[in-house]
């Protein structure tokens, strides 16, 4: 069935280091890929997302780069700060209504 | 506007209790969705609505039932709950079209005894 694998499940970065969490997915019909944040008792939160028909995606400290032929997409945060400190979540969709998740990173940044 | 709100926000209930898990957004989407979280296994989909009237079972659907009440409103059922429903329930409600993207409520963290 449809899969997103998600790595690593724990990361931990110095403060102004850069994180690079990546995903795999299975469906090759997939062409929506978002990536959320989750602060602890918090639901999920959209920080970027990239479509298929293109190749990254950037928003100030956060890119999302997208290897259709891979089926590789990766979420990448510069000068990572403490409050990036959460777990991330990416997730695929054909767009269909449904999203697949992957099983989430935990990232700790380290001041 | 208040986006995705979820009540209550926690609960227990003891193996065989029933509940309902509400939901609301006021977008004016019409997809929702409610996932269930465990840890180690990400976000799992229990049901899901394309469109007032309509619902779909997801990946978990045993042991619960949904109501899209109308378009705002989407509601999840636990009819005699069990330790394995022990859980955090998120709702979501989808923009479709090129803004495309999921928005989540806060959570309801079920323990069941």
């Amino acid at each position: 069935g449809e899969n997103v694998e998600q790595h690593p499940s724990t990361l931990s970065v110095q403060e102004g280091d850069s994180a690079v969490i990546k995903c795999t997915y299975s469906d090759s019909a997939s062409n929506y890929f978002p990536w959320y944040k989750q602060e602890l008792g918090k639901g999920p939160q959209l920080i970027i997302d990239i479509r298929s028909n293109v190749g990254e995606k950037k928003d100030q400290r956060i890119a999302v780069t997208l290897n259709k032929t891979a089926k590789h997409f990766s979420l990448h945060i510069t000068e990572t700060q403490p409050e990036d400190s959460a777990v991330y979540f990416c997730a695929a969709s054909s767009g269909t209504y449904k999203y697949i998740f992957g099983t989430g990173t935990r990232l700790k940044v380290l001041a | 506007n208040a986006g995705v709100t979820q009540t209550p926000k926690f609960q227990v209930l003891k193996t065989g209790q029933s509940m309902t898990l509400q939901c609301a957004q006021d977008m004016n989407h019409n997809s929702m969705y409610w996932y269930r979280q465990d840890p180690g296994m990400g976000l799992r989909l229990i049901y899901y609505s394309a469109s007032e009237g309509t619902t779909d079972k997801g990946e978990v659907p045993n042991g619960y039932n949904v109501s899209r009440l109308n378009k705002r409103e989407f509601s999840l059922r636990l009819e005699s709950a069990a330790p394995s429903q022990t859980s955090v329930y998120f709702c979501a409600s989808r923009r479709g079209g090129n803004l495309e993207t999921q928005y989540f409520g806060p959570g309801t963290r079920l323990l069941v005894l």
